[in-house]
């Protein structure tokens, strides 16, 4: 059982550049997350897309751009990396049921900029 | 941004002894999830709750989904070594596809 696979697991960028965050789930789900975490911070949303096609601004979007390439994919970009952007980031699905449900989680990628 | 208000932070306690923690907003939630989170790893599902009153249990851990639906608490009972880590209580806003995520509560365990 897969779960929810992010690629890569570790990356280092120099100010300025840009990258994408990959996240596929296959457990069939409508719903991905991408979130931040940050220490002391929690997880903190930065876009999410409830079905596929669709896509919504987080908490905190700013510097961001994703893509729901399908129901599967949903990748999150950088397009000129801050340092500020360094964070472990997780993206996490869901079904689409507004009644309630659990996300399940991938095992986050490291991001560092320089 | 929007956060839960998870407490306590942090605590140390021996093993064997329980372990109560809890989560509230101002908000109301339709979905209370709880999460444990090791070293390195992304959060894993502990508990999941989805009417208010609810008590729901697995293994050692209890927890429950309060009247008012703003808050939630999860219980450790005979804590081992192994419940070290950070635990996360994330409530989904009613009528939304968003979890909101509190800041999280670290545990240490001394054996």
């Amino acid at each position: 059982n897969a779960g929810v696979t992010q690629t890569p697991k570790f990356q280092v960028l120099k100010t300025g550049q840009s990258m994408t965050l990959q996240c596929a789930q296959d457990m069939n789900h409508n719903s991905m997350y991408w979130y931040r975490q940050d220490p002391g911070m929690g997880l903190r949303l930065i876009y999410y897309s409830a079905s596929e096609g669709t896509t919504d601004k987080g908490e905190v979007p700013n510097g961001y751009n994703v893509s729901r390439l399908n129901k599967r994919e949903f990748s999150l970009r950088l397009e000129s990396a801050a340092p500020s952007q360094t964070s472990v980031y997780f993206c996490a699905s869901s079904e689409r049921r507004v009644s309630g449900t659990e996300a399940f989680f991938g095992q986050g990628t490291r991001l560092t900029v320089v | 941004g929007q956060q839960l208000n998870q407490s306590p932070q942090s605590m140390f306690i021996q093993e064997g002894e329980d372990v109560s923690m809890n989560c509230t907003s101002s908000s109301i939630f339709n979905t209370w999830l709880w999460y444990k989170q090791d070293p390195g790893e992304g959060p894993v599902l502990l508990i999941a709750l989805y009417k208010a009153g609810e008590l729901t249990s697995n293994g050692r851990l209890t927890a429950q989904f309060g009247i008012t639906r703003k808050d939630s608490f999860l219980n450790i009972s005979a804590s081992i070594p192994s419940d070290v880590g950070i635990y996360f209580c994330a409530g989904q806003l009613s009528g939304t596809y968003k979890y909101i995520f509190g800041t999280g509560t670290r545990l240490k365990v001394l054996a």
